[in-house]
C-alpha cells in the first residue's frame, strides 16, 4: 500500500530554535495535510495544502506542497515549549481516505 | 472545523469482553471515519461509516471484530468485540468537513485490555 516516509522520527531542540520536518512518498498526491497531536488528545489540523508548490503559513508554522507532488515539509520558527507533541503528515487518497506518516515527536528544552 | 466528542474517554476492559465507543458531532456530516492508534504508532484507518449504508472496512479489519453503526448524520458507534490485549489502543473518530477533504478528529478513546 501507499507509504509516507516522515523524518525525523524525533527531535529534541532548544526553545527558540527553528524546526523542520518533512514527508516523502513514491506516489503523487493532490492534498497534503499536517496535524499535531498533544498527549491524550486527537490530532488537530494545522495546515492543508492543495496545490503543487503552494506555501502556506499558520502563525509560526509554514508548510509547502512539493512541486513534484510527492513531498511536503513543515517548518516551525522560534519554537516554544507548547510546540511539544507529535506532528503527522497525511495525504488524501481515492475513496476519501487519509494515509498518515509515522510522525515526528518534537521535544523542546526550555 | 467541527466539535466532536467521544465516550468513554478511556476504559480498562477484560479480555473476551466487548466495548462500544460513541462519537457525536456538533452538526450533520456525510462521512465519519474510525481510526486506531496503537501505542507509539501512527493512525490507521479501520473503516468509513456513511449514514444509510454499510461501513467500508480497510484491509486487516473485519465487521465481526469491529461492528459499526451510523444511525444518523451526527452519531456513530464502533464496537471492539471479543477483546484481547492486542486491541489496547487509542480509537479515534473523525469527520470530513469542507471541500478540501480535511478531517477533524475527536479526542480519542484510550482502551486498555487486561
Amino acid at each position: 500500500g501507499q507509504q509516507l516516509n516522515q523524518s525525523p522520527q524525533s527531535m529534541f531542540i532548544q526553545e527558540g530554535e527553528d524546526v523542520s520536518m518533512n514527508c516523502t512518498s513514491s506516489s503523487i498526491f493532490n492534498t497534503w495535510l499536517w496535524y499535531k497531536q498533544d498527549p491524550g488528545e486527537g490530532p488537530v489540523l494545522l495546515i492543508a495544502l492543495y496545490k503543487a508548490g503552494e506555501l502556506t503559513s499558520n502563525g509560526r508554522l509554514t508548510a509547502q506542497f512539493g512541486i513534484t507532488r510527492k513531498d511536503s515539509f513543515l517548518n516551525i520558527s522560534a519554537s516554544i515549549p507548547s510546540d511539544v507533541g507529535i506532528y503527522f503528515c497525511a495525504v488524501h487518497n481515492a475513496g476519501n481516505m487519509l494515509t498518515f506518516g509515522g510522525g515526528t515527536r518534537l521535544m523542546v528544552k526550555p | 472545523s467541527a466539535v466532536i466528542s467521544q465516550k468513554p474517554s478511556r476504559d480498562i476492559c477484560q479480555r473476551g469482553t466487548s466495548l462500544t465507543i460513541q462519537c457525536q458531532v456538533d452538526s450533520q456530516v456525510t462521512m465519519m471515519f474510525w481510526y486506531r492508534q496503537q501505542p507509539g504508532q501512527s493512525l490507521t484507518l479501520i473503516a468509513t461509516a456513511n449514514q444509510g449504508s454499510e461501513a467500508t472496512y480497510e484491509s486487516g479489519f473485519v465487521i465481526d471484530k469491529f461492528p459499526i453503526s451510523r444511525p444518523n448524520l451526527t452519531f456513530s458507534t464502533l464496537t471492539v468485540s471479543n477483546m484481547s490485549p492486542e486491541d489496547s489502543s487509542i480509537y479515534l473518530c473523525s469527520v470530513e468537513r469542507g471541500g478540501g477533504h480535511e478531517q477533524y478528529f475527536g479526542p480519542g478513546t484510550r482502551l486498555t485490555v487486561t
